[in-house]
């Protein structure tokens, strides 16, 4: 079964420094992994995604992650912090040909001004 | 594009009552829908498969009786909440996957208040 680990439930970073929230997948297949972002009281908004095509992916609002397959990992970062990035980060993971999602439990980042 | 749109986005009802949330995707089609829950600072939990013209597919421990799902056309799904309790009070997310995509879109979110 697959699985995601999202180590660190609360990160804070201070605006402009680098922002790196770890999410690492348990599949016994190449899976297809996205990032999604949650402000309060919304729904998710899909950041970037690995489909199996260039190991680094870049997404919206400056955000990238790498797949490393050696580390089972899918770590999310952004150069620059900035206090709109402000928000709670979920990690998911997809089997090809399975259409559901699973979710890590989600990392709230916090922006020190 | 790949718009989705939840209504109402905020409901509040009293016990015993049904609640009816709407799923629209707006410009595109979704084979697929997927209900989700999620809890105060909790992930998301899925709790049921809809697809178009034919039963939903409920995950384990989610009673189906009590979360009604209809998915009526590539473009609507619904969630009824019947009987409604306190304890169904909580933030229930939809989701669309476009046709021949790998993405799920996902709608704003409807806060269900159960008094």
């Amino acid at each position: 079964a697959q699985s995601v680990t999202q180590l660190g439930s609360h990160v804070s970073v201070s605006e402009g420094a680098l922002v790196l929230l770890r999410c690492n997948y348990s599949s016994s297949v190449p899976p297809y992994l996205f990032w999604y972002v949650q402000y309060p009281n919304q729904g998710l908004q899909l950041l970037l995604k690995y489909t199996s095509a260039a190991t680094l992916v870049k997404g919206i609002n400056g955000f990238e992650a790498e797949f490393k397959k050696s580390e089972t990992s899918f770590h999310l970062t952004k150069p620059s912090a900035h206090m709109s990035d402000a928000a709670e980060y979920f990690c998911a993971v997809r089997n090809f040909g399975n259409e559901k999602l699973t979710f890590g439990t989600g990392t709230r980042l916090t922006i020190i001004p | 594009g790949a718009v989705v749109s939840q209504h109402p986005s905020r409901v509040i009802c009293k016990s015993g009552t049904s609640v009816k949330i709407e799923c629209r995707s707006l410009d595109f089609q979704a084979t697929t829908m997927f209900w989700y829950r999620q809890f105060p600072k909790q992930s998301l939990m899925l709790m049921a498969t809809s697809n178009e013209g034919s039963k939903a597919t409920y995950e384990q421990g989610v009673e189906k009786d009590k979360f009604l799902i209809n998915h009526a056309s590539l473009t609507l799904s619904t969630l009824t909440v019947t009987s409604a309790h306190p304890e169904d009070s909580s933030f229930y997310i939809c989701s669309a996957l476009p046709r021949g995509t790998d993405t799920q879109y996902f709608g704003p979110g409807t806060r269900l208040t159960v008094l």
